[in-house]
């Protein structure tokens, strides 16, 4: 079974561009959440896509955005951007939905820099 | 607030020996723990998870320790091999988020297997 894929693997925007990453989650999978890892912050939740409807958003402003595709594919947008978005940005995917646990399988992620 | 806190950056082990990485939490509505491990340039690797119903969970060379009233998880790995050199993030969830898919990270630790 394939795992999650997130194109493009690596990045370069400039200040006050804007930037779309891909993530097709592994097949089945209907959650999708978006993780930002800085070397300062360590991996910090962006948001979680479920059935299309976003169920849950992090501490980020508004610049990042994200939507979820009728066949679980998401999209993340994040516009103006700034120096301190350079991060690597994870998708991540997950099975089930309720209240049983279940891991987060990632992907390997987008490295975007921002010069 | 670190709500996740993984206290050593870095653990350095001989090939053989026991690793034990440890990770305290603040949160008491946490209730999934989860391991994960990540090589430089892939995403990480889900490991072992530990519900708070209980206070051990083992997978071959792989055991998760839970102390709910320290609020405190270990993992060990025993024997530790060169491969496991890698770092090891500490994530939890629980009802607080809203959502069983919004994952708190440590900062992790580099675990270096020495041969």
């Amino acid at each position: 079974k394939a795992g999650v894929t997130q194109t493009p693997r690596y990045l370069i925007k400039t200040r006050g561009q804007q930037v779309t990453l891909s993530c097709s989650p592994i097949s089945g999978h209907r959650s999708v959440s978006w993780y930002q890892q800085t070397p300062g912050q360590g991996l910090q939740f962006l948001f979680e896509y479920f059935s299309e409807t976003q169920r849950n958003k992090g501490n980020f402003p508004g610049r990042f955005s994200g939507r979820q595709f009728s066949n679980s594919r998401s999209e993340m947008n994040v516009s103006t951007l700034e120096l301190g978005d350079s991060a690597l940005y994870l998708c991540a995917s997950s099975w089930i939905s309720g209240q049983v646990y279940s891991p987060l399988h990632f992907g390997n992620g987008t490295r975007l820099t921002v010069t | 607030d670190q709500q996740v806190k993984q206290n050593s950056p870095s653990l350095s082990v001989q090939e053989g020996r026991i690793s034990i990485l440890n990770c305290d939490y603040t949160n008491s509505m946490f209730d999934y723990f989860l391991w994960y491990k990540k090589y430089p340039a892939e995403g990480p690797t889900f490991l072992i998870s530990i519900s708070s119903i209980k206070d051990k969970n083992e997978d071959g060379r792989f055991t998760v320790f839970l102390n709910k009233s320290a609020k405190h998880l270990s993992l060990h790995i025993v024997p530790s091999q060169p491969g496991d050199s890698a770092v090891y993030f500490c994530a939890a969830s629980g009802v607080s988020g809203g959502s069983n898919y919004k994952l708190t990270f440590g900062k992790g630790t580099l675990l270096t297997v020495n041969p």
